[in-house]
């Protein structure tokens, strides 16, 4: 079953406590990105890869960090969370022909930061 | 930038209702415009997506459609049922790497 996979699904931590969420596709897309949802802000995106070691920013980058050292892989780190990125976040992958395709999401991670 | 505004926020029908969620947009350079639907504790699911040189597209008891010029989609849900309670997002593709999202309308149904 063609699928984005993320864990965990549900994250409490601390302040300031390195984390990694994972995310997984095994659909060979080329392109991988990240978004959080907020209440009233809606699905903003964070960082995205458009290929194996080529990632970029998105429009809320701030705090993140992401890498890509396989094509199904694409982590969503936190190095140092805050309490302002408690959120809803998911992972999403598209073949590379975005314009003419549908891209796939994740089933989210909820994460509070206290 | 573009900007997807989803009216109404939230509906509520009676069960068997035919019903339409409006998603518009600032910006008529898109790729595609995607629909979606999100379950409380769940993903984002695809619904249909339709191409920047197409009118409509269906599936099932959806039908969604695109006027590119005047910036605006529709979602037509025929027959409406409890299990669509839900919320529905739209998403707009254009020539950045980001996918513009409305913020939804949240549909409930009642039986």
């Amino acid at each position: 079953e063609a699928q984005v996979t993320q864990n965990p699904r549900y994250l409490i931590t601390v302040t300031g406590k390195k984390l990694t969420v994972t995310c997984s596709q095994n659909m060979n897309h080329e392109y991988m990105s990240w978004y959080r949802q907020d209440p009233g802000l809606g699905l903003r995106q964070i960082y995205y890869s458009m290929n194996v070691e080529v990632t970029d920013k998105g429009d809320v980058p701030e705090g993140y960090k992401v890498s890509r050292k396989e094509k199904r892989n694409f982590p969503l780190i936190l190095e140092s969370p805050s309490p302002n990125q408690t959120s809803l976040y998911f992972c999403a992958s598209s073949p590379r022909q975005r314009r003419y395709t549908e891209a796939f999401f994740g089933q989210g991670t909820r994460l509070t930061v206290v | 930038k573009q900007e997807v505004t989803q009216i109404p926020a939230a509906l509520s029908v009676p069960e068997g209702e035919n019903l339409v969620l409006n998603c518009s947009f600032t910006d008529s350079a898109i790729y595609n415009l995607q629909w979606f639907r999100q379950d409380p504790g769940k993903g984002l699911t695809s619904l249909l997506l339709i191409q920047s040189s197409q009118r409509e597209q269906t599936s099932g008891r959806l039908n969604a459609s695109l006027d590119k010029s005047s910036g605006r989609s529709t979602l037509y849900i025929a027959a409406s049922q409890p299990g669509d309670s839900a919320t529905y997002l739209c998403a707009v593709a254009n020539s950045g790497y980001a996918l513009n999202f409305g913020k939804g309308t949240s549909l409930l149904v009642t039986p």
